[in-house]
């Protein structure tokens, strides 16, 4: 059974750091591609950044420069090391493992962590 | 990045059949035949109903069924039951090599 469970949530103030986990299990956490979905409250899904299975990184703009995504493949979890925190960072934070033998699309999902940038 | 457009909401009597549009443009729905859809219910993480455009995933109900035309895809509920009333996202992969979703929908069964 896939499983994906997300830590790492919290109050932080603007300008601040947060780093993110999801721990996985039930599948070759090495061979899919990784990604990190948010939602502000009351609002739609925003897809954040991707880890391919080869490593290769993606960022959406509001992120980029700012987020990291990793992984560790020893201990089955994805990252999102969160800098220069922002109040329209406030959301919660799913990871989804890629599906498909592209993974074009989100076939799991965690329950989520939420983060909320305040002072 | 702009988020793909859906109807705001959408409803139907049990039963019915109902259908949402995803409209993007020719750098995400319109060139790939990577759209998918997800449902999510109040506080709940989201699930994927549709992948691919049409394929469904195991243990999805027939009743959910997808389908693109240039650059808007569709997804078409039949039979609509209770359990459906939830919120409804789509999502493409772009020529960007990233991922867009669309602006949501609230399903209403009446």
């Amino acid at each position: 059974e896939v499983q994906l469970l997300e830590s790492g949530g919290g109050l932080v103030l603007p300008g601040g750091s947060l780093r993110l986990s999801c721990v996985v299990s039930g599948f070759t956490f090495r061979s899919y591609a990784m990604s990190w979905v948010r939602q502000a409250p009351g609002k739609g899904l925003e897809w954040v950044s991707t880890i391919g299975g080869g490593g290769v990184t993606f960022y959406a703009d509001s992120v980029k420069g700012r987020f990291t995504i990793s992984r560790d493949i020893s201990k089955n979890t994805l990252y999102l090391q969160m800098n220069s925190l922002r109040a329209e960072d406030t959301a919660v934070y799913y990871c989804a493992k890629g599906g498909g033998t592209n993974y074009r699309y989100f076939e799991y999902w965690g329950q989520g962590t939420l983060v909320t940038v305040s002072s | 990045q702009s988020a793909l457009t859906q109807p705001a909401s959408v409803s139907g009597s049990p039963g019915q059949s109902i259908t949402i549009s995803c409209t993007g443009t020719s750098s995400d729905v319109g060139v790939y035949n990577y759209v998918s859809w997800y449902q999510q219910h109040p506080g709940k993480a989201p699930k994927v109903m549709i992948y691919d455009v049409t394929n469904r995933p195991s243990g999805v109900s027939n009743r959910f069924s997808g389908s693109k035309s240039g650059n808007t895809a569709s997804l078409t509920i039949s039979g609509l039951q209770a359990e459906d009333e939830a919120d409804y996202y789509c999502s493409s992969y772009t020529s960007s090599s990233t991922y867009v979703f669309g602006t949501g929908t609230k399903v209403t069964v009446l």
